[in-house]
């Protein structure tokens, strides 16, 4: 079993919606990060969670430690927010090292 | 900043060739990473490096890779001899130093091997 499961995997939305991207892990974490790899292949980071909510824009994350949870929200979605979007955990005692989901791709549609 | 900088972008080579790929990190960054991405896998950490010492190459997937930080603004990751299973998307990606930091990812290598 993979230690960190996102769901869906595959995601398409009409210009416009609110989109939710969920990640589970199943260990202790000391920091859960979101990625976003656009098609052309390049990979930024979007937010570094160890607890709470964070927004950056369009976008929020929110982590629940005790569910060892994460969502990933996309308000007013638009086709440029089309890219690929991973989880990443950093586990207790593992340092720097980050484990990665198997990325959500989604697909704004005009 | 010019950011985690990666060299060659794009290479194919034939099977059993020597391949070196390059990262040169943000300046100022302690904690270097090599990551490998394929469509089977996703992403995978191959090695991470602090203060230009390997931290942890249990990612490395067998004797053929190698990987090497000589000084804090360069490191080159190795294959030898390459085989075509190892085609795949390999990127650097630095951070200030250990801890929780953000990772600022390269543009990656493209590499096929025929």
């Amino acid at each position: 079993k993979n230690e960190v499961e996102q769901s869906p995997q595959n995601l398409t939305a009409q210009e416009g919606e609110f989109i939710t991207i969920n990640c589970s892990y199943s260990v202790g974490i000391s920091a859960l990060h979101w990625l976003q790899q656009h098609p052309g292949g390049g990979i930024v980071s979007l937010f570094m969670l160890s607890s709470g909510k964070k927004k950056h824009g369009r976008l929020i994350a929110t982590i629940n430690i005790q569910e060892k949870h994460s969502s990933l929200h996309i308000t007013a979605s638009h086709p440029r927010d089309s890219a690929v979007y991973i989880c990443a955990v950093r586990l207790n005692n593992a340092g720097n090292m980050l484990t990665f989901g198997g990325g959500t791709r989604l697909m704004v549609k005009p | 900043d010019a950011g985690v900088i990666q060299s060659p972008r794009h290479e194919v080579t034939e099977m059993g060739q020597e391949v070196t790929l390059r990262c040169k990190p943000i300046s100022g960054h302690n904690s270097l990473f090599w990551y490998r991405q394929t469509m089977m896998r996703g992403l995978e950490l191959l090695i991470y490096f602090n203060n230009n010492v390997p931290i942890d190459d249990s990612g490395m997937p067998e004797d053929r890779f190698s990987a090497k930080m000589p000084n804090a603004s360069f490191s080159t990751l190795k294959i030898q001899p390459s085989e075509p299973r190892d085609s795949a998307v390999y990127f650097c990606a630095s951070s200030l130093r250990r801890g929780a930091y953000e990772q600022y990812f390269g543009p990656g290598t493209r590499l096929t091997v025929t």
